[in-house]
């Protein structure tokens, strides 16, 4: 069973308007990561929060962790074309040897 | 792509056969590892590797071995390929903060 759940599944958006993907997980974490993947390539890591962070900034990247209710959230603001992709977010154990990836969504943000 | 290498882009073999997929790096990174991803079901992780001749087991191990004779490569191996393992086969490494970086993936289609 996957460790990381994203919700929703798809999103459509409009360029300029924000987009927000949200993570359940179920066990304790490390850290929890968030990753991009284009059709047909390999993931790229966007963002890592740790577990004793609440929120962190990248750029247009926003990322929240709330470790009371096991859930992490994605903020794109002001989406491109470009952004147009399938995101997951992954959860390291506290082993720190694991990282377990959830199911992902893809957004797709129309010109 | 963060130095590292998956050989081969795509395979297509016959049920019942042998495949080893390679991975190499040049990162002189400790920790590698091997990802499935299947519609649905996000990537899920099969083996890794934290040294050399140091490997452990992942979320779906079964039908696959793995084996790491030197830092830089990291080998798996479908010892007898079944249908059920046609997929998008993924190598990475992390780094220090754990973050993983991605190969580009093999696709292996087992007939």
């Amino acid at each position: 069973s996957q460790q990381g759940e994203e919700d929703p599944q798809a999103l459509s958006i409009q360029e300029g308007e924000n987009a927000t993907m949200n993570c359940s997980y179920k066990t304790s974490i490390n850290n929890l990561q968030w990753y991009r993947q284009n059709s047909g390539r390999g993931l790229v890591h966007l963002i890592l929060i740790r577990s004793n962070e609440r929120e962190k900034h990248s750029g247009r990247l926003r990322v929240t962790l709330d470790t009371s209710k096991k859930s992490s959230s994605l903020l794109i603001t002001a989406s491109r074309a470009a952004d147009t992709a399938s995101y997951f977010c992954a959860t390291e154990n506290n082993a720190g040897n694991m990282l377990t990836f959830g199911g992902g969504t893809r957004l797709m943000v129309k010109p | 792509d963060a130095g590292i290498t998956q050989s081969p882009r795509h395979k297509v073999t016959e049920t019942g056969t042998p495949v080893t997929l390679r991975c190499h790096q040049t990162e002189n990174h400790r920790y590698m590892y091997w990802y499935r991803q299947d519609p649905g079901h996000g990537l899920r992780l099969i083996h890794y590797s934290y040294g050399v001749k140091d490997t452990d087991k992942g979320e779906v191990s079964d039908g696959y071995s793995v084996s790491r004779s030197k830092t830089e490569d990291f080998l798996l191996t479908l010892e007898s390929a079944t249908s059920s393992q046609t997929s998008v086969y993924f190598c990475a490494i992390s780094d220090r903060e754990r973050k993983l970086f991605f190969g580009s993936g093999t696709q292996l289609s087992v007939l």
